[in-house]
């Protein structure tokens, strides 16, 4: 069965970077991009950014925009978000979800189980 | 960047239909499929709708969506309690060339 599977919570200090996983498995990874989605404590869901699993384009959202960095690892099935320059508006919980299709999809029914981030000095 | 815009809030009691609406623009929904998440409090989202109005397996058939131009809804047809959660819309937005959501609408069955 398809599962994504994220790295552990993560305290960070403001101005620092981080780096997450998201570990895939039950599905040919190149076949599908993946998004990286957050949510901030009683906000709404926002898209950061996808990379595609095959070729590895990315694309990032404005609001992200030279801070996050996705990549991936094809011989770990695993992709990875790395967001720079913290401040405590960061402080969210981070998924990432499968496209639903192997094309430009919004997020579908895969989604790993959330990363929590917090931010403080 | 554009957001889709839901209502913050919606009720009903058990048994009644309640519909949840998502407006967006002409490169968003008006060119591209919507999709519907639920989400309870500390979970990951689940895919409740995708492409405008199919259900994924395991989704009761309560739940359906339309869409019409650049709005869609999502409507729950006999009520439960265990219906109560946030809902979310997104849609895919040939502009950004990547996915915008709704705000979240949050479900409460009274």
């Amino acid at each position: 069965q398809v599962q994504l599977v994220q790295s552990g919570a993560e305290e960070k200090r403001p101005g620092a970077s981080v780096k997450l996983s998201c570990k895939a498995s039950g599905y040919t990874f190149t076949n599908y991009a993946i998004h990286w989605v957050r949510q901030a404590p009683g906000q709404r869901l926002e898209w950061m950014g996808w990379i595609n699993g095959g070729n590895a384009n990315t694309k990032y959202s404005q609001n992200f925009q030279g801070r996050v960095t996705i990549t991936r690892d094809t011989s770990a099935s695993t992709a990875y978000m790395e967001l720079s320059s913290l401040r405590s508006e960061d402080t969210a919980v981070y998924y990432c979800a499968r496209a639903y299709c192997g094309g430009d999809c919004s997020p579908g029914g895969y989604w790993g189980q959330g990363t929590l981030v917090t931010v403080s000095s | 960047q554009s957001v889709l815009t839901q209502p913050p809030s919606a009720s009903g009691t058990p048994g009644q239909r309640v519909t949840i609406s998502c407006s967006g623009s002409s490169s968003n929904i008006g060119s591209d499929y919507v999709y519907w998440y639920q989400q309870f409090p500390r979970t990951a989202p689940k895919l409740l709708i995708y492409r405008n109005n199919q259900r994924p397996s395991g989704v009761p058939d309560r739940f359906s969506g339309s869409k019409s131009g650049t709005s869609a809804s999502l409507a729950i047809s006999g009520l439960r309690s265990e219906d109560e959660a946030d809902y979310y819309c997104a849609a895919w937005d040939d502009r950004l060339s990547g996915p915008v959501f709704g705000g979240g609408t949050k479900l409460t069955v009274l």
